[in-house]
């Protein structure tokens, strides 16, 4: 299976802020990524797909990009509804394998 | 829109098994199919498995193969996940999703919470 890292697990951070997630896979999945966001006691919410796609409805201040084996999601300037846990998953090769999440919180 | 309305929370003993199941709207439901994913207390996420709504095919996660079994009924849109021989560490909420093709899910089911414990 292709493993999932993420780095910082976890951040502190303030409204305002540009805030970058770092997401690398044990082998190359091309641009097979995707990103979630999962608040507390709620389903995960798609973000991205194809490493810098974003979904439907997704505000333009996420970004992704990245191929191969490292990634990024950027968030433009925090808001209060972006802090929340935000998982990585690889999606190039069965079984499909998340990162273990990054926590951005207040500061 | 899409929903997904899942069913309500269980608790099991060890042993037992649990069936939730995925009640789909908002869209053809035979033109995607449904991924099941968990998350243990307090843990990330872990894939579970996907079954194709237009023809049943079904991919399960290796440590799951020979307890689990997901099926759909197309007459009322619904997916269901079985997990038999249930251990307190299948202790976790369980989320079905729309996915296409089995790799990228989308939308979500609020959850299931599925206890076990003697």
């Amino acid at each position: 299976d292709i493993q999932m890292t993420q780095s910082p697990s976890s951040l502190s951070a303030s409204v305002g802020d540009r805030v970058t997630i770092t997401c690398r896979a044990s082998q190359g999945i091309s641009n097979y990524l995707a990103w979630f966001q999962q608040k507390p006691g709620k389903a995960p919410k798609s973000l991205i797909y194809a490493a810098s796609s974003l979904q439907s409805g997704v505000p333009s201040k996420f970004s992704g990009s990245g191929s191969g084996t490292d990634f990024t999601l950027t968030i433009s300037s925090l808001q209060p509804e972006d802090f929340a846990t935000y998982y990585c998953q690889q999606y190039n090769s069965y079984p499909p394998t998340f990162g273990p999440g990054t926590k951005v919180d207040i500061k | 829109q899409v929903q997904l309305v899942q069913s309500g929370a269980e608790v099991k003993k060890p042993g037992a098994s649990v069936k939730v199941s995925c009640k789909a709207s908002g869209y053809t439901f035979t033109s995607y199919g449904i991924s099941w994913v968990r998350q243990a207390p307090g843990q990330g996420l872990e894939w579970m498995g996907w079954i194709s709504a237009y023809n049943g095919n079904t991919n399960y996660a290796q440590k799951l193969q020979g307890r689990v079994t997901m099926t759909t009924d197309t007459s009322t849109s619904t997916a269901y996940m079985e997990l038999r021989s249930l251990r307190s560490d299948d202790t976790a909420v369980y989320y079905c999703a729309r996915d296409y093709s089995g790799s990228n899910p989308t939308y979500w089911g609020q959850g299931t919470l599925v206890t076990v414990s003697s």
